[in-house]
């Protein structure tokens, strides 16, 4: 079966400009996670949804980042305006029943 | 809040040798466990999970790992190393819904 599948795989921007990543589940994963992961640290959930509602985003820095699932399918983050302290791996995942999480290969970014 | 601890951010061993990487989290009610890991260039994938029953459990490529519900701890170990296992290890705790929480990550290099 296909992956998760997440574009750009790097982006490189200055501080105050916009970004926006994009990911794409496995098909039928009614959960999909957005994950920051800054070097040296491991995965800082962001936000979650459950189909294309959100469960928990109390960790979304909501005054710059957004994000949203529309159909319950894909899902876009959004940063706007990016701080140096940005940069990190944006990494979305989805969920099964059994718990496991599949990750795609994250979306690079380097905030200058 | 829940949180969860990897006791080593580096591990250097030689091929053959004995593994242990530690993990403790914080959370007195039902948990889910998890080891992802993460070898070079590539996406996180899971190794092995615990959800109930029989507390030693078996992954992929040799790994186990302990639940011990008294320790809070689910430890990964592997009897014998291969240069192949370097790569990044992350415990993860999942406490019912859809939160999966990790830690901050071991980085495991196997020398040849």
């Amino acid at each position: 079966e296909a992956g998760v599948a997440q574009s750009p795989r790097y982006k490189i921007i200055e501080k105050r400009q916009s970004v926006a990543f994009w990911c794409n589940p496995i098909s039928g994963h009614a959960t999909l996670y957005w994950y920051q992961q800054i070097l040296g640290q491991g995965p800082k959930l962001l936000i979650q949804f459950q189909n294309n509602g959100v469960v928990d985003d109390s960790q979304l820095p909501k005054d710059r980042f957004s994000a949203e699932r529309l159909k319950g399918v894909d899902s876009t983050l959004k940063i706007q305006p990016a701080k140096l302290e940005d940069s990190a791996v944006y990494l979305c995942a989805s969920r099964v029943n059994t718990g496991e999480l599949f990750f795609g290969e994250g979306s690079r970014l380097t905030v200058l | 809040a829940q949180s969860v601890s990897q006791h080593n951010h580096h591990v250097i061993l030689s091929e053959a040798a004995s593994l242990e990487l530690g993990c403790n989290y914080s959370y007195g009610g039902t948990v889910n466990l998890f080891w992802y890991v993460q070898y070079p260039g590539q996406h996180l994938q899971l190794l092995l999970k615990y959800f109930s029953g029989d507390p030693l459990v078996k992954g992929i490529k040799g790994f186990e790992a302990e639940f011990i519900k008294s320790k809070f701890s689910f430890n990964l170990r592997k009897p014998s190393v291969q240069w192949s296992d370097t790569a990044e290890y992350f415990c993860a705790v999942n406490t019912g819904g859809f939160k999966t929480i990790f830690g901050a990550g071991t980085r495991l290099f196997v020398k040849a």
